[in-house]
């Protein structure tokens, strides 16, 4: 396994269009993160699962978005009628948390999806 | 909640020197880990140096150490014998310890050049 992935690296798309983001982790890790980061600033948080359980969705995370991990393994990302300010880099992590993790909960970031909407 | 100040958009440094960057964080909570992530151009972020909070020790990974000063809520980077491939996106980043360890707040990141 050679680390976090994420699928399509770039998305171009029109205000108003849906659009959907595929994350897949490291094999054994059991939670996994979707931050947004956005010109000039640090990653957000969004949102985080473990296993196929979604156990916290920020603020951030408006109605238009939505986010599952159906089998605990890949996971998704969806932003429906997407507006201007939706473009950002949307970033995916993974860890192992429990026993055979590390004590801090070391996450492993993806390459990103970077988002332009028109 | 927490928050996570990085005062320096942007830093540059000559190859082989050193270069401290700056990162201060407010939060109420006693335990917790802080973090320095590398975000390089175009790839992935990764780790580079942790500290627990309950450490007194500053933490040290080869050409890379802290200063963590609890006290003053300060938690600064830095980077000996500067290499090219140390050019990147810096960012500082806070987790609260125990309970279910998850979220990371970032701050908004200092861009450092390192210059041949």
């Amino acid at each position: 396994d050679t680390g976090v992935s994420q699928d399509p690296r770039h998305k171009i798309t029109k205000r108003g269009q849906n659009v959907t983001f595929r994350c897949d982790p490291i094999s054994e890790h059991n939670r996994l993160y979707w931050y947004r980061q956005t010109l000039g600033q640090g990653p957000e948080f969004l949102t985080y699962f473990q296993n196929e359980a979604q156990l916290e969705k920020s603020r951030l995370l408006s109605d238009r978005f939505s986010a599952e991990r159906p089998k605990g393994s890949f996971s998704t990302l969806e932003i429906q009628r997407t507006e201007q300010g939706d473009s950002a880099m949307y970033l995916c992590a993974s860890s192992l948390y429990g026993p055979g993790g590390t004590p801090y909960n070391e996450q492993f970031f993806g390459p990103g999806t970077r988002l332009t909407v028109l | 909640a927490q928050t996570v100040t990085q005062s320096q958009p942007e830093m540059s440094v000559q190859e082989a020197e050193t270069v401290t960057l700056s990162c201060t964080y407010d939060t109420s909570e006693s335990n917790y880990y802080l973090f320095w992530y590398k975000q390089p151009p175009s790839r992935q972020m990764i780790l580079v140096i942790r500290q627990e909070a309950y450490k007194q020790q500053n933490a040290t990974e080869n050409r890379f150490s802290v200063n963590f000063q609890k006290a003053a809520k300060s938690f600064s980077l830095k980077i000996s014998d500067s290499q090219l491939g140390d050019t990147a996106m810096y960012f500082c980043a806070f987790m609260k310890r125990g309970g279910s360890n998850y979220k990371l707040t970032f701050g908004k990141g200092t861009l450092l050049t390192v210059n041949p």
